[in-house]
């Protein structure tokens, strides 16, 4: 088992591109999770999924993101229309069944020009 | 709303231990977490400890909850400059973690 993957580790795009991400979780992981960090603060809630079902959204997560998780293994995260305050470092983490630790990736460093 | 918060700095000597600090507000938490983040990279479970417990020790990690006053804090033992990064504690709510703002612990030779 290698952990959470996600890729890119790295997008740089122009204000106005639309941008995924995406997420491979701990195999056997039923509950995959988006966070958002920004630099100097901890990681923030955006999303959560049990199997395909997304089943909370952040109030961070405007109309302008959508993540999926359609066959409840990996996950993608789009942002349309970037703007420059999306810039941020976006982690995704996996818990697996009766547990409550999650596990994190990498992450994707995110820079809106 | 949830709440939990850090002090954004600690300095210490290699070979001294280290104190991190975390108080929060929600009650509920069953499990309170440790984890570290060095620059540029995903974050890293340290350790844990589950809300009805007061210790946990794991090698030169030593977990304290003082459930009564709401604060966690991290002792690392014999601090070496590996331990430089960040440190983030985070508190379960019902399907997502808060966390703190993260203590940059730096560690002089």
């Amino acid at each position: 088992d290698t952990g959470v993957s996600q890729d890119p580790r790295h997008k740089i795009t122009k204000r106005g591109q639309n941008v995924t991400f995406r997420c491979d979780p701990i195999s056997e992981h039923n509950r995959l999770y988006w966070y958002r960090q920004t630099l100097g603060q901890g990681p923030e809630f955006l999303t959560y999924f049990q199997n395909e079902a997304q089943l909370e959204k952040s109030r961070l997560l405007s109309d302008r993101f959508s993540a999926e998780r359609p066959k409840g293994s990996f996950s993608t995260l789009e942002i349309q229309r970037t703007e420059q305050g999306d810039s941020a470092m976006y982690l995704c983490a996996s818990t697996g069944e009766g547990t409550d630790t999650q596990y994190f990736g990498p992450g994707t460093r995110l820079t809106v020009l | 709303g949830e709440d939990v918060e850090q002090s954004l700095f600690l300095s210490v000597r290699e070979g001294d231990s280290s104190v991190i600090n975390c108080t929060y507000t929600d009650s509920s938490s069953t499990y309170l977490y440790w984890y570290k983040q060095e620059p540029g990279a995903g974050l890293q479970l340290l350790t844990y400890i589950f809300s009805n417990m007061d210790m946990k020790q794991d090698q030169r990690l030593t977990v304290l909850l003082n459930k009564k006053d709401k604060h966690l804090s991290l002792r690392i033992a014999d601090t070496q400059t590996g331990d430089s990064a960040i440190y983030f504690c985070a508190v379960s709510g019902t399907y997502k973690y808060i966390f703190g703002t993260g203590t940059r612990l730096k560690v002089l030779a």
